[in-house]
């Protein structure tokens, strides 16, 4: 595709529903990132995937929090037992390699936990 | 995590004025990146300077990255209300990959 996308746009859950937030990367880009964004803060980095092996989840709040890309392109974030905190802007990101270098952001989901 | 701080965190201008926006952060960074959000959109990448001193100019946009590359300022000249939005710095560390993102300058440009 011409950009990243994301999936849905908006989500509406019940608190302690599971979510999987889908996100697809810019066609041919290797490295895919996972950020949490805060209304009117920076985004904050969950994970990061390089190709399908996932190098880093180090910024995944706690055991709840999960990430796939099992082929090496389309990833998916789930959260189990979702809870009010988890309410945020989900940011996928995607490079073209595995350096900082250009990173292309999609649109977002927006979560809202009640 | 290698903090990012941004200052000032809220600046509202007039059309027309210039403005200088800081990113500052006791660790070294191998990169620096702007990013400018628009409301309900993603960060869009302005710019990335690597070299310690490094100046780089973006029409009215000029980036500069400290010698000791542990700070970056965002100077904006003329001021447009289309310049309107949230200014991020980010940066990248030799051993990562992902983005420190820093909390961003809200900026507003009035007619």
């Amino acid at each position: 595709g011409a950009g990243v996308s994301q999936s849905p746009r908006y989500k509406v859950t019940k608190r302690g529903q599971d979510v999987a937030l889908r996100c697809d990367p810019i066609s041919g880009h290797v490295s895919l990132y996972w950020y949490r964004q805060a209304l009117g803060q920076g985004p904050e980095f969950l994970t990061y995937f390089n190709y399908e092996a996932q190098q880093d989840k180090s910024g995944l709040p706690n055991d709840r929090f999960s990430a796939e890309r099992p082929e090496g392109s389309i990833s998916t974030l789930t959260i189990q037992r979702t809870e009010q905190r988890d309410s945020a802007m989900y940011r996928c990101a995607s490079s073209s390699s595995g350096g900082v270098l250009t990173q292309y952001f999609g649109p977002g989901t927006r979560l809202l936990v009640l | 995590t290698q903090l990012l701080e941004q200052s000032p965190q809220f600046l509202s201008i007039q059309e027309g004025e210039n403005l200088t926006v800081y990113c500052n952060s006791s660790s070294v960074f191998s990169s620096l990146q702007w990013y400018r959000q628009e409301p309900g959109e993603g960060p869009v990448l302005l710019v990335t300077v690597v070299t310690g001193g490094e100046v780089k100019k973006l029409k009215r946009l000029t980036f500069q990255f400290g010698d000791a590359r542990k700070d970056s300022s965002l100077h904006i000249t003329a001021a447009q209300t289309g310049d309107t939005g949230l200014y991020l710095c980010a940066g990248g560390t030799d051993s990562g990959y992902a983005l420190n993102f820093g909390k961003g300058t809200s900026l507003l440009v009035t007619p």
